[in-house]
């Protein structure tokens, strides 16, 4: 079953512009992490947050989190074309007797048009 | 090698045959995922394996899904009698530690099922 909802499903930006994705769950976490997925199979780790961590920068990447209503969101700042994929949050838990797997949210299918 | 690699790329086959999807982590990662993402959705969840503990395999859909991992390196995921709605792209992923250690996830290319 799936952890995580996302919302926007679809988001259609500029180049330049901001990109502002969401993410909500479920049960108490240890930690949340990004991925993105482009047009193939791969996904790649973004950048991770820990449960007692309240925002984080990677590069053009900020991701914050609030536990206690259970979300959290990415924002991609100067969006590029190549910025274009589908973006998931993935939790991991391992409170109430839950192993350490990573479960996946529903996505964002971003296009950044040039 | 550098990454997980994951075999066949792609595979097609007829109903009601088994087939084996083999994945090779990366050396050293302790930790072991298989995922199926079917056409434009997200990530299904189906099996996790952590070091020499009793996999997780609550996310496995039916009994015709099975996975074993051979001394804690090479995982096989089999599908006994393979139904049309086992198409995907099935992923597997690998970590250094537990993901809730914070531990980087790290997928491979994915195998495609393509069942007729």
């Amino acid at each position: 079953s799936q952890q995580g909802e996302e919302d926007p499903q679809a988001l259609s930006i500029q180049e330049g512009e901001n990109a502002t994705m969401n993410c909500s769950y479920k049960t108490s976490i240890n930690n949340l992490q990004w991925y993105r997925q482009n047009s193939g199979r791969g996904l790649v780790h973004l950048i991770l947050i820990r449960s007692n961590e309240r925002e984080k920068h990677s590069g053009r990447l900020r991701v914050t989190l609030d536990t206690s209503k259970k979300s959290s969101s990415l924002l991609i700042t100067a969006s590029r074309a190549a910025d274009t994929a589908s973006y998931f949050c993935a939790t991991a838990s391992n409170y109430g007797g839950a192993t350490n797997k990573l479960i996946f949210g529903t996505g964002t299918l971003l296009a950044v048009q040039p | 090698g550098a990454g997980v690699s994951q075999s066949p790329s792609n595979k097609v086959t007829e109903k009601g045959k088994d087939v084996e999807l083999r994945c090779d982590p990366i050396s050293g990662h302790t930790a072991l995922y298989w995922y199926r993402q079917s056409l434009g959705q997200g990530l299904e969840f189906l099996i996790y394996f952590q070091g020499n503990s009793a996999p997780d395999k609550s996310g496995l859909p039916s009994d015709r899904f099975s996975a074993e991992r051979t001394g804690g390196s090479v995982s096989t995921l089999t599908i006994q009698r393979t139904q049309q709605e086992d198409s995907a792209v099935y992923l597997c992923a690998s970590s250094l530690a537990f993901a809730g250690s914070g531990g980087w996830v790290f997928f491979g290319p994915g195998t495609r099922l393509t069942v007729l």
